[in-house]
């Protein structure tokens, strides 16, 4: 059981370019969650989505979009990164009850 | 607003002292949940218990124990017995429970402990 996958694990970017982070989740979740993680900061909700179709905007949605394809993926699109976005991005989801957020690996994003 | 407040930026203790780890909230809900992630030096994030707000019951697991009061709006962590492999990050989390059904977790900026051999 992968639980919650993102790629890429590191990613290295320059300015102005733009990149997707890709999120699946194999638990059947319907709420999925896009966190970013900054020292000092804490974890900082981006985007999430209630249901397949759905999104809404968390604290810090500026510069990022997202979109649900299907109820296993969750993507985060950075149209053009700027160095203020690097960050440690964390894919997250949970079932109807909320019981516990399941993450992924976190994927380490420089932006030169 | 939802609030999770870990005052404790970093906390440094020698191995085999006890450690709590502090944590304050504030929600205007009646009914939400409060959860402990630990980060390992590692990066990830691990699970370490939930509590829901009509259950004040302490909890402890091993060397880990968690003490839930609705009356200061806390919900603070203690080692027992610190170990080396103990040295994470460790966030408190609150649960809301939005009108579309889901759920948001605040969570607050986390305690770095480091235990010294």
């Amino acid at each position: 059981n992968a639980g919650v996958t993102q790629t890429p694990k590191f990613q290295v970017l320059k300015t102005g370019q733009s990149m997707t982070l890709q999120c699946a989740q194999d638990m059947n979740h319907n709420s999925m969650y896009w966190y970013r993680q900054d020292p000092g900061m804490g974890l900082r909700l981006i985007y999430y989505s209630a249901s397949e179709g759905t999104t809404d905007k968390g604290e810090v949605p500026n510069g990022y979009n997202v979109s649900r394809l299907n109820k296993r993926e969750f993507s985060l699109r950075l149209e053009s990164a700027a160095p203020s976005q690097t960050s440690v991005y964390f894919c997250a989801s949970t079932d109807s009850v909320g019981w516990k957020l399941f993450f992924g690996s976190g994927t380490q994003l420089s932006v030169l | 607003a939802q609030k999770v407040t870990q005052a404790q930026t970093e906390i440094s203790v020698v191995e085999k002292e006890d450690v709590t780890l502090d944590c304050v909230y504030e929600t205007r809900d009646t009914t939400y949940y409060l959860f402990w992630y630990k980060q390992p030096p590692s990066g990830e994030l691990v699970f370490l218990i939930r509590r829901n707000s009509f259950d004040e019951q302490n909890e402890i697991s091993g060397r880990y124990s968690w003490n839930f009061q609705k009356s200061t709006s806390s919900f603070n962590f203690t080692i027992t017995a610190s170990q080396v492999v103990d040295s994470a990050v460790y966030f408190c989390a609150l649960s809301e429970i939005l009108a579309s059904g889901t759920y948001k977790y605040i969570f607050g900026t986390g305690t770095r402990l480091k235990v010294l051999a």
